[in-house]
């Protein structure tokens, strides 16, 4: 079965243009989510898709990320336009139907952006 | 606050030694989970071992156990018989409240380095 993947895995891009990451989840999995990481700093969260519905968006940083799961299949997180402190690792997990106390969220590979 | 605290950037240690990587938490809620992932240079997030707030004993898996100290609010991974593949980043999470659902939240990580 084919894990939680990313597109693309490197990404440099200049200030004021606009970035898209993929994720594309494990099969059958309801629940997606976006984290970050800055450099030398905590893996922060960012938002969370249960299918199709944004069901918790608290750690989005501002309104130059946007965040989108269509048919509740993948998700793409745009930024646009990008700043410098946007720079980082974004990371997508997915998870089961959170029935279970136990339920691990699967990581991919992480996108790491540069915007200079 | 700072949720999770992880307070070695970085340790060394020599193959097939035991290793202890340090891990404090700060919560009020009583249900709540404790998570370790391993961080390759390769980049992708790798589930190590979860611990319940509810669970009664120390969780284990193959060469890691969590040392679970309710009181002290710690959650420290062990590895045992140190691997040089074992190198990575180590990184501590904790959810809460404990359901499956519940967004990760992460420490700084601890770079560990296995030297033969």
């Amino acid at each position: 079965e084919a894990g939680v993947t990313q597109f693309p895995s490197h990404s440099v891009i200049e200030k004021g243009q606009t970035v898209t990451l993929r994720c594309d989840p494990i099969s059958g999995h309801d629940n997606l989510y976006w984290y970050r990481r800055v450099m030398g700093k905590e893996i922060k969260f960012l938002l969370h898709f249960v299918k199709e519905s944004k069901q918790d968006e608290s750690g989005m940083p501002n309104n130059r990320f946007l965040a989108e799961r269509t048919g509740g299949t993948y998700s793409t997180l745009k930024v646009q336009p990008a700043e410098l402190e946007d720079s980082g690792v974004y990371f997508c997990a997915s998870s089961q139907a959170g029935t279970s106390f136990v339920d691990e969220q699967f990581f991919g590979p992480g996108t790491r952006l540069t915007v200079l | 606050a700072q949720k999770i605290t992880q307070t070695q950037p970085g340790m060394f240690v020599q193959e097939k030694e035991a290793v202890t990587l340090d891990c404090t938490y700060d919560t009020s809620d009583p249900s709540y989970g404790l998570f370790w992932y391993k961080q390759p240079s390769s980049g992708e997030m790798i589930f190590l071992i979860y611990q319940g707030s509810y669970d009664q004993q120390n969780a284990t898996e193959g060469r890691y156990s969590l040392n679970f100290q309710k009181a002290r609010k710690s959650a420290n991974l062990v590895i045992s018989a140190s691997q040089l593949g074992d190198s990575a980043m180590y990184f501590c999470a904790m959810r809460e409240p404990n359901s499956g659902n519940t967004p990760l939240v992460f420490g700084k990580g601890t770079r560990l380095s296995v030297i033969a």
